[in-house]
C-alpha cells in the first residue's frame, strides 16, 4: 500500500465547477510535490512545497491554486477549469527537497473536465 | 540541459523472455542521481531503484538488473523471464545535485507482457 494518500480517486467536473483535490502523507517527509500527468506522457512538475512553503511553481495557470495546511497535507484547489486540464493529478513526498532519494508517489486522482 | 531519452515508446513480449528498457540521459553535473519507476494502470509510480553517478555497479534484484554505464551515459533495466504482472509503463528519470532539484522524467517506455 502507497504511503501517500489522494482523495478523490476520480473526480467529474464542469469548468464553473470549485473541487479540490487532497493529498497525506505520514512520513514526516518535509516536501510534497504536485504533478499533471497526461496518457501516455511522463509526469510534469507542477509545484513543489518545502516546510510547508511554495518553492517551485512551474508556471501553472491561476486556475490551479496550490496549499499547504501542515507538513502531512497538500491539497489542489481547482476552479474554472478547461477540458484540457483533464488528466491525472499525482502527488508525491519526498524528505526535504534536496533531499536525493526516491519520490514516494501517491496513487493519483483522476480528473476529468466536461 | 538535462535530458533523459527513452526511445522505445512500446515493447511487446511474450512470458518468459527476457526484455530490456534503455534509458540515456544527459547532464553537466559530475554529481546525479538515476532511477527507475513503475507506472502500473492503477495509476501509483512505483519506485524501483536508484543509482549515483559515482557508482557504477551493476545491480540485481530479483528478475530485475541494472546495467550504469557512464562511457555511454547509460542506465539499462532488464528484467528476465518476464511475467504477466510485469505489464507497466516504466519511467526512466534523472536528479541532479545543482539548480532546482527537478526529477527530469524521460518519456517512458510501455511494457506488455503477452501470456
Amino acid at each position: 500500500d502507497t504511503e501517500v494518500t489522494q482523495t478523490p480517486k476520480h473526480l467529474v467536473m464542469g469548468m464553473t465547477n470549485k473541487k479540490s483535490l487532497k493529498c497525506e502523507q505520514h512520513m514526516g517527509h518535509r516536501a510534497m510535490y504536485w504533478y499533471k500527468q497526461k496518457a501516455k506522457k511522463p509526469p510534469e512538475l507542477m509545484f513543489v512545497y518545502s516546510y510547508e512553503k511554495l518553492s517551485i511553481n512551474e508556471s501553472v495557470p491561476s486556475r490551479f491554486s496550490p496549499e499547504c495546511p501542515n507538513s502531512s497535507l497538500l491539497n489542489l484547489h481547482l476552479h474554472a477549469l478547461q477540458p484540457e486540464d483533464s488528466a491525472l493529478y499525482l502527488c508525491a513526498s519526498s524528505p526535504g527537497l534536496t533531499n536525493t532519494g526516491e519520490l514516494f508517489f501517491g496513487e493519483g486522482s483522476r480528473l476529468t473536465v466536461l | 540541459a538535462q535530458k533523459v531519452t527513452q526511445a522505445q515508446t512500446e515493447i511487446s513480449v511474450v512470458e518468459k523472455e527476457d526484455v530490456t528498457l534503455d534509458c540515456v540521459y544527459e547532464t553537466r553535473d559530475t554529481t546525479y542521481y538515476l532511477f527507475w519507476y513503475k507506472q502500473p494502470p492503477s495509476g501509483e509510480l512505483v519506485f524501483l531503484i536508484r543509482r549515483n553517478s559515482f557508482d557504477e555497479q551493476n545491480e540485481i534484484s530479483g528478475r530485475y538488473s541494472w546495467n550504469f554505464q557512464k562511457s555511454t551515459s547509460s542506465f539499462n533495466f532488464t528484467i528476465t523471464a518476464s511475467q504477466v504482472v510485469d505489464s507497466a509503463v516504466y519511467f526512466c528519470a534523472l536528479r541532479a545535485i545543482s539548480g532546482t532539484y527537478k526529477y527530469i522524467f524521460g518519456t517512458g517506455t510501455r511494457l506488455k507482457v503477452l501470456a
